[in-house]
C-alpha cells in the first residue's frame, strides 16, 4: 500500500530559527514529490522535485529529494511568523494521482 | 482568472439529507479531483476525472458520487449524508501534470 509519512507532526520554534521538515514515502510508480503550504484555507504549491530536479530553492525555503532513501526535506531558514502553517508533502504517481502525508503543523512564536 | 472556485463555502446537513458540491475552474484543466481533509489524516482522494465525461474512484469513494458533464465543472454528490462525512472538502484541478491547484474548500457538518 502506498504511503507518505511526515515528521514531526507538529513543531513550535521561535522567530529566526531554522527548521527542517521531513517526508518519507513508499509509493509505487513514483513520478515526483511535491511540497505544499496550507494556511487557513487551500493548500498552495511550493516545490516539485523529480529525478532530474532533486533540489529546489526559493528565498528562505529549500527542499531536497533523496531517491535512494525515499525521502525529502523542507528547510526554512530565518523563520517568520508568516511561515506558521501546515506543510504538506505529496508524492505524484505515474497516473498523476497524489498520495498525501498528514502534514507538519509549524508554529512560529514571535 | 478566478482559478478554482467551490460552492457552497459552508453547509450543515441532517443525517440522511442529500446535497451537491460544485467545483468550477477557468484554467482549461483536463484533470479535476475531489478530496476530503480530516484532522491528522491529510488529504484523501474521493473521486477524480481525467477529462469531460470521465470519472474514477479514488481512495475513499463510498457514499459519494461525481459527474463531469462540462470540462470546467466537477460535481460531488452525497446521496444520504452520514456524520462520518463531516469534513472539509477540497476540489483541485491540473493539466496532465503533477501540480494541482486547489479551491478554497467547503466545510460540511452532518448532524
Amino acid at each position: 500500500e502506498d504511503k507518505v509519512v511526515q515528521s514531526p507532526l507538529s513543531l513550535v520554534v521561535h522567530e529566526g530559527d531554522t527548521v527542517t521538515l521531513n517526508c518519507s514515502y513508499e509509493v509505487t510508480n513514483f513520478r515526483s514529490l511535491l511540497w505544499y503550504k496550507q494556511e487557513k484555507k487551500a493548500p498552495t504549491f511550493l516545490f516539485m522535485l523529480t529525478s532530474s530536479g532533486i533540489e529546489k530553492k526559493s528565498g528562505r525555503l529549500s527542499s531536497i529529494l533523496d531517491k535512494k532513501e525515499l525521502s525529502s526535506i523542507l528547510n526554512i531558514t530565518a523563520t517568520q511568523t508568516g511561515d506558521s502553517a501546515i506543510y504538506l508533502c505529496a508524492v505524484c504517481k505515474s497516473n498523476y494521482q497524489l498520495i498525501w502525508g498528514a502534514g507538519t503543523k509549524l508554529i512560529i512564536k514571535p | 482568472n478566478a482559478g478554482v472556485t467551490q460552492t457552497p463555502k459552508f453547509r450543515v446537513l441532517k443525517t440522511g439529507q442529500s446535497m451537491t458540491l460544485l467545483c468550477a475552474q477557468d484554467m482549461n484543466h483536463e484533470y479535476m479531483y475531489w478530496y476530503r481533509q480530516d484532522p491528522g489524516m491529510g488529504l484523501r482522494l474521493i473521486h477524480y476525472s481525467v477529462g469531460e465525461g470521465t470519472t474514477a474512484k479514488g481512495e475513499v469513494p463510498d457514499g459519494y458520487n461525481v459527474s463531469r458533464l462540462k470540462k470546467q465543472n466537477f460535481l460531488l454528490g452525497l446521496e444520504s449524508a452520514a456524520p462520518s462525512q463531516t469534513s472539509v472538502y477540497f476540489c483541485a484541478s491540473s493539466w496532465s501534470t503533477d501540480t494541482q491547484y486547489f479551491g478554497p474548500g467547503t466545510r460540511l457538518t452532518v448532524l
